[in-house]
């Protein structure tokens, strides 16, 4: 099982919005509604932003919204604040052998 | 409050064993399934293995399969993962996480090294 594909970065300028994109298979993000997204500060653990697609965990804010069409998911950031600036992963869903496959990881830069 | 803390991180020469803890509180640990994400240093996240809540359904990613065992102590709230025949290619810092259902990761420890190296 090979890693879901994310672009190694992605920017904005604060208040405007960036979208990652997640590209994995009709056996992974294209098979199953579970797709979750994870937000990763330097020296810190990941922290669920995106579960199911596009549910948000209580706490996280609504500029965080999620998607997917096909094979591919994404996560929106919209009002970008600096924050934000972090390494985000998704993640799928890929069989009960496989519960999780990750992305490769995306670099959010706020410009 | 949900925490989740490992233990048990280290250097160790390859081939040798370690057995890594998480010890669970702020919720009930056994209605949980219990996961294992690695990330080696620069790299991204990786799935090493998960738990069903009763212990009775184990899997882990092909990797590891072999060398690695999961389990988990529901009446000392703990989560283990015993690593033996280690490798460099082991070395990473190992997060214990909560399966929150529909395949997410809610709450993530802080993380232990492991450095497998001479």
């Amino acid at each position: 099982q090979s890693a879901l594909t994310q672009p190694p970065s992605a920017s904005g300028s604060p208040g405007q919005s960036v979208t990652i994109s997640c590209t994995g298979t009709s056996s992974d993000v294209g098979g199953y509604n579970y797709v979750s997204w994870y937000q990763q500060h330097p020296g810190k653990a990941p922290k669920l932003m995106i579960y199911e697609v596009s549910k948000r965990p209580s706490g996280v804010p609504d500029r965080f919204s999620g998607s997917k069409s096909g094979n591919t998911a994404s996560l929106t950031v919209s009002g970008l604040q600096a924050e934000d600036e972090a390494d985000y992963y998704c993640s799928s869903y890929a069989g009960s052998n496989i519960p999780y496959v990750f992305g490769t990881g995306t670099k959010v830069t706020v410009l | 409050e949900v925490q989740l803390v490992e233990s048990g991180g280290g250097l160790v020469q390859p081939g040798g064993s370690l057995r890594l803890s998480c010890a669970a509180s702020g919720f009930t640990f056994s209605n949980y399934w219990m996961t294992w994400v690695r990330q080696a240093p620069g790299k991204g996240l990786e799935w090493v293995a998960n738990i069903k809540q009763d212990g009775s359904e184990k899997y882990y990613v092909d990797s590891v399969k072999g060398r690695f065992t999961i389990s988990r102590d529901n009446a000392k709230n703990s989560l283990y993962l015993q690593m033996n025949s280690l490798r460099a290619e082991d070395t990473a810092v190992y997060y214990c996480a909560r399966g929150r259902g529909s395949y997410s990761l809610d709450y993530w420890g802080q993380g232990t090294l492991v450095t497998v190296s001479s």
